[in-house]
């Protein structure tokens, strides 16, 4: 399967800073990248899906001035969260897909980002 | 709404066989994956099915049925290392996946 990575792995902040989080698609072109946040012993959850060149969607209830989503490139998107606080530590994953060119549409996963706020 | 239920946990044997099962009420169906995660880790796809019936792969295999609205994924020669939580997905009309609560599966010596 295609790579997806992530940078950093994990990241330790203090509440009020913003933090960056990239995600590449190694080996192929992704035309959409999906943004995850998934809380401890949680299910995944959709926070945005972000086309190459145009703005993110974002799901219901997802701030999108607090979550900066960028994805600028096919290889490339970032998830930037501001002024983060406690409350946003959670390990969040993005995705890519190549959509339309693969039978099934798979979503490589990233290894995903640990963030804690302090 | 749409909704995909899962057992919470399962507890199998090592070398035994254990079905998870999913079932899923969704606007619309275009595929129904399972992926498997380890604690502190991003899912790993498992796999897809899109018509009815069975796919096997090795160990793991997985059975739709779309007029029950039913899957699951069945886990042969049970080994430690399939301890993980194992997550229902099925993409909706609009293309976009709707992730069940996921599965913890304990395997025990």
């Amino acid at each position: 399967g295609a790579v997806v990575s992530q940078h950093p792995s994990w990241v330790i902040c203090k509440s009020g800073t913003s933090v960056k989080i990239e995600c590449r698609s190694l080996d192929f072109q992704a035309t959409t990248m999906f943004w995850y946040r998934q809380f401890p012993k949680q299910s995944l959850m959709l926070m945005a899906t972000s086309n190459e060149g145009s703005k993110a969607t974002y799901e219901q209830g997802v701030e999108k001035d607090k979550f900066l989503i960028n994805h600028a490139s096919l290889t490339l998107s970032t998830l930037t969260v501001t002024s983060a606080h406690p409350e946003d530590s959670s390990f969040y994953i993005c995705s890519a897909a190549n959509l339309g060119t693969s039978g099934y549409n798979e979503q490589f996963f990233g290894p995903g980002t640990r963030l804690t706020v302090l | 709404g749409q909704n995909i239920d899962q057992p919470t946990e399962m507890t199998a044997t090592e070398g035994a066989i254990v079905q998870i099962n999913c079932t899923y009420q969704t606007s619309g169906f275009n595929g129904l994956f399972w992926y498997q995660q380890h604690a502190g880790e991003a899912p790993t796809f498992l796999s897809y099915n899109v018509l009815d019936g069975l796919e096997e792969k090795g160990r793991f295999s997985s059975f739709l049925s779309r007029s029950k609205g039913y899957s699951y994924l069945l886990l042969k020669e049970l080994q430690m290392k399939d301890s993980a939580s194992y997550l229902c997905a099925v993409r909706d009309s609009n293309y976009q996946l709707i992730w069940g609560a996921g599965t913890k599966l304990i395997i025990k010596p």
